[in-house]
């Protein structure tokens, strides 16, 4: 089935540091890929979605200056928090689908993010 | 009213019994319908993905869409200790899967030896 890797699983980092996170699709072209953020006992809530080769689109209240996305290839994405603080601390989670196979989203295994 | 809604629970049952999760939505023209399984700490992981009116079956799960009531559910058979976990409504406004979910807020579940 198809795989999506994403890397770092954790990330301990001081306040005001930059943390890129990259979300990879291991077996399948991914035209298609969303970046989630999940508060602890809280449902996933969409950040962005990105397609291959154009800007992200952003959800409301999403501030695209501090995520920055990139999809510069079929296989990988990045999201870069940028001058991360305490309250950026949460549970990133990238999914990925190729919007001509008709598959379902699979998710990454997700990045724990805590900033010091 | 929020577009995917799900009781939080903890929805406890004894093990080999039936669990059933629900979930109901309010954007009518949702197309695709999804459940899936988040263990703690961990990503979601896909169970079910169901399209049209009717039952569908996989294993020891069902999953149920009622698109006139707007509402979905999720039924687990026998449940194994193992089912114990946090299940994710989510739907789809398109058709199809190329469009992005939205997620209620997850039912717990607890299945007790």
């Amino acid at each position: 089935g198809a795989v999506v890797s994403q890397h770092p699983s954790w990330v301990i980092c001081k306040s005001g540091t930059s943390v890129k996170i990259e979300c990879r699709s291991l077996d399948f072209q991914a035209t298609t890929m969303f970046w989630y953020r999940q508060f602890p006992k809280q449902s996933l809530m969409l950040m962005a979605t990105s397609n291959e080769g154009s800007k992200a689109t952003y959800e409301q209240g999403v501030e695209k200056d501090k995520f920055l996305i990139n999809h510069a290839s079929l296989t990988l994405s990045t999201l870069t928090v940028t001058s991360a603080h305490p309250e950026d601390s949460s549970f990133y989670i990238c999914s990925a689908i190729d919007q001509f196979s008709n598959q379902p989203q699979h998710f990454g295994d997700g990045t724990r993010l805590s900033i010091l | 009213q929020k577009e995917v809604e799900q009781n939080s629970g903890p929805l406890s049952v004894p093990e080999g019994a039936i669990a059933s999760l629900n979930c109901t939505y309010s954007d009518r023209v949702s197309q695709s319908f999804f459940w899936y399984r988040q263990y703690s700490g961990k990503s979601p992981e896909l169970i079910m993905s169901i399209y049209s009116n009717g039952d569908k079956e996989d294993g020891r799960f069902t999953a149920q869409l009622n698109k006139a009531s707007q509402y979905v559910s999720l039924l687990i058979r026998d449940s194994q200790p193992s089912d114990s976990a946090t299940y994710l409504c989510a739907v789809n406004l398109r058709s199809g899967n190329t469009g992005k979910l939205i997620f209620g807020q997850g039912t717990t579940l607890q299945v007790k030896p």
